[in-house]
């Protein structure tokens, strides 16, 4: 059993649209994540998520926005996609610790 | 801004042990050292973390220095498939709502 799924794995849409990534995790943590890697490889944190708060980079875009349907889900929303959001999203869950699982990863291609 | 400082690259050749050298000279008392390795094209996947103790499970050993401003990964007795970006990252152990802050790693290249 895969323990942090993220659907889809790859993505391909032109700008101005809006779309969605599904991340779920069966491991019962109850902290998730959303990161970005560019094309550099830089990965960095978007999101993090329980059920008491959501702490959000200040430097995401308010075009991005995580929705937790549950505890074992965080879908991540992104409204009129630009180029610049062209990445690799990954998905990840802990308990509340640094000890993180992360998903596969969506690669996210905006044309 | 990463706290940590890794070479860049480093290789090493199969069956020999992969050392992985990684400063945190500003690492405060209550923050742990953790590593991740990151395959081509797959998720950061953990490793292995400490506090001030060596720590060793069944992927690798961490040795912290007793200053704790520097730390060793080692991959005893490394395959092909071991190649992949290892980073290391200095974080509090119950602060992991703020997530991971994840530098530039250090490409290991296992050399057959």
């Amino acid at each position: 059993d895969t323990a942090v799924s993220q659907t889809p794995k790859y993505l391909v849409t032109q700008m101005g649209n809006d779309k969605s990534i599904k991340c779920e995790q069966n491991l019962g943590h109850d902290t998730m994540y959303w990161y970005k890697q560019d094309s550099k490889k830089f990965l960095k944190i978007m999101f993090s998520y329980n059920n008491k708060e959501l702490i959000i980079n200040e430097t995401v875009p308010n075009r991005f926005s995580p929705k937790s349907p549950d505890k074992a889900h965080l879908n991540l929303h992104i409204n009129s996609l630009e180029l610049g959001d062209s990445a690799v999203y990954f998905c990840a869950s802990s308990q509340g610790t640094g000890k993180a699982f992360f998903g596969q990863g969506t690669r996210l291609t905006v044309v | 801004d990463a706290k940590t400082t890794q070479p860049p690259s480093m290789d090493c050749a199969e069956g020999r042990a992969a050392n992985l050298p990684c400063n945190h000279s500003t690492i405060s008392g209550n923050e742990y050292v953790y590593w991740y390795r990151q395959i081509h094209s797959q998720g950061p996947q953990y490793i292995i973390h400490g506090l001030k103790n060596n720590e060793t499970n069944e992927m690798a050993s961490l040795i912290i220095t007793e200053d704790r401003k520097s730390s060793t990964l080692i991959r005893p007795h490394a395959t092909l498939r071991d190649t992949a970006v290892y980073y290391c990252i200095v974080g509090l152990s119950g602060g992991g709502a703020d997530g991971l802050t994840f530098g530039k790693g250090t490409h290991l290249i296992i050399q057959p």
